[in-house]
């Protein structure tokens, strides 16, 4: 089955820039997402289309693809941003297939 | 303001039947589609079933079989019946609007969650 690989941990430092990872053999002809979950709550679409941003999210929230490799990146950290983030995406036969979370510590 | 309120979790034992509900207001479920994912305890997210506005279903390999995806136009309600429930099946069952139609598939807005349990 279709995988998406995550590192398991970010951490950084307030106003610092926070690089997230994801990567998946069929990230070059499909469309990646980012969704940002903090406890107890439910997850939240930051980005959309590897590097939309949706209204009301952050302009620190940027996306980015190079190959098989989507990147999500946060630049100028703030203590609120500390959440799990998972990638989301599909296969070629249209399966939702989520990566595996990584969790971002502000130091 | 777009709203999904899921409701029907709670304790059940191996191999009971429970079913979610999930309320929604601000669109017409029937002409979205529409996905259920869940999150085991301290786990990451998992997709479990999408239902296409034109009424197909389609299922996660660990839950086909046992479970069945529906809706109700009258009451703009979607639902998950799961029946052969297994402690692997204890998790938080969030409903949401897909974005799958002609583009890579996406979820957004989510409801906040009902928590299935599986255990005797």
């Amino acid at each position: 089955s279709y995988e998406l690989t995550q590192p398991p941990s970010v951490s950084v430092s307030p106003g610092q820039t926070a690089r997230i990872t994801c990567s998946g053999d069929a990230l070059p002809k499909q469309y990646a997402y980012w969704y940002q979950q903090k406890p107890g709550q439910a997850p939240v679409l930051v980005i959309y289309k590897d590097s939309e941003r949706p209204s009301g999210i952050p302009e620190r929230f940027s996306g980015s693809s190079s190959g098989t490799t989507v990147t999500l990146t946060i630049s100028g950290v703030q203590a609120e941003d500390e959440a799990d983030y998972y990638c989301q995406s599909a296969d070629s036969s249209g399966t939702r297939v989520f990566g595996g979370g990584t969790k971002l510590t502000v130091l | 303001e777009v709203q999904l309120v899921e409701t029907g979790g709670g304790l059940i034992q191996p191999g009971g039947s429970l079913r979610l509900s999930c309320a929604a207001s601000g669109f017409t479920v029937s002409s979205n589609y529409m996905s259920w994912v869940r999150q085991a305890p301290g786990k990451g997210l998992e997709w479990v079933s999408v239902i296409y506005s034109g009424g197909s279903t389609y299922y996660a390999d660990s839950v086909k079989g046992r479970f069945t995806i529906s809706r109700d136009n009258s009451k703009n309600t979607l639902y998950l019946q799961m029946n052969s429930l297994r402690a692997e099946d204890t998790a938080v069952y969030y409903c949401a609007r897909d974005w799958g139609v002609g583009a890579t598939p996406w979820f957004d807005p989510w409801g906040q969650g009902t928590l299935v349990t599986v255990s005797s």
